[in-house]
């Protein structure tokens, strides 16, 4: 069974990068039937889906973000890891990551596997 | 961007009952749709995919039906540790999938 792990700064300053890393474990992050994803949720709100990336490294973004979003892959350390730039008080949210099963054509879009989540704040 | 609706936003409901919570979508998304359980401090919990298939582990008193842009969520007889938030996702037209705003099921 898949085990997900956010690692990252809980506090950031505007303006500045938010980073996070996603160690996964049970499995290689190569494995050909696994995308990856991000996925935040503010205080007390509901969820937004940032971005999703696959081993290869196609990732594709909530156009939203899109602007302000990378999400790479390193495989030799099995781990994904989520950069948004120009942050504001408005990105301050628990950050999750997930894996999202393959499908016929590319990622099935369902998020089986979470991380348990972590808080990052943006804040001076 | 496709835009999901739940309804109640609060549903009030005692051990032992019925639950059916239900989630609109502003354009058809086939079947392409799933359900998350949010307890307070955790994760999601992935429930119920395509519309109607339980994921592992996923006990058999949650189902799920609908098609289109029409779907439910029924928990057939509450147990204490159902009462949480109940997510739709639609993972059909992307980017970006999106969710619905959350239903909060409580203890009536």
């Amino acid at each position: 069974q898949l085990q997900l792990q956010e690692s990252g700064p809980g506090l950031v300053k505007p303006s500045e990068t938010l980073s996070l890393t996603c160690t996964v474990s049970g499995g290689s992050i190569s494995r050909s039937y696994y995308y990856w994803g991000w996925i935040r949720q503010p205080p007390g709100k509901g969820l937004e889906w940032i971005g999703t990336i696959y081993y290869s490294g196609s990732a594709y973004y909530n156009p939203s973000l899109k602007s302000r979003v990378t999400i790479s892959v390193d495989t030799s350390k099995n781990h994904f890891s989520l950069n948004l730039h120009s942050v504001t008080a408005a990105d301050t949210a628990i950050y999750y990551c997930a894996s999202m099963p393959s499908g016929v054509i590319g990622a099935t879009g369902r998020l089986d596997y979470w991380g348990q989540g972590t808080l990052v704040t943006v804040s001076s | 961007e496709i835009v999901m609706t739940q309804s109640p936003a609060t549903l009030s409901v005692s051990p032992g009952e019925r639950a059916t919570l239900s989630c609109r979508a502003s354009q058809s998304v086939s079947s392409n749709l799933a359900w998350y359980q949010q307890k307070p401090g955790q994760a999601p919990r992935l429930l119920i995919y395509s519309a109607s298939t339980r994921a592992t582990g996923i006990p058999a008193r949650f189902s799920g039906s609908g098609s289109g842009t029409e779907f439910t969520l029924t928990i057939s007889s509450l147990q204490s540790e159902d009462f949480a938030v109940y997510y739709c996702q639609q993972y059909n037209n992307w980017p970006p999938y999106t969710f619905g705003q959350g239903t909060k099921l409580e203890i009536k």
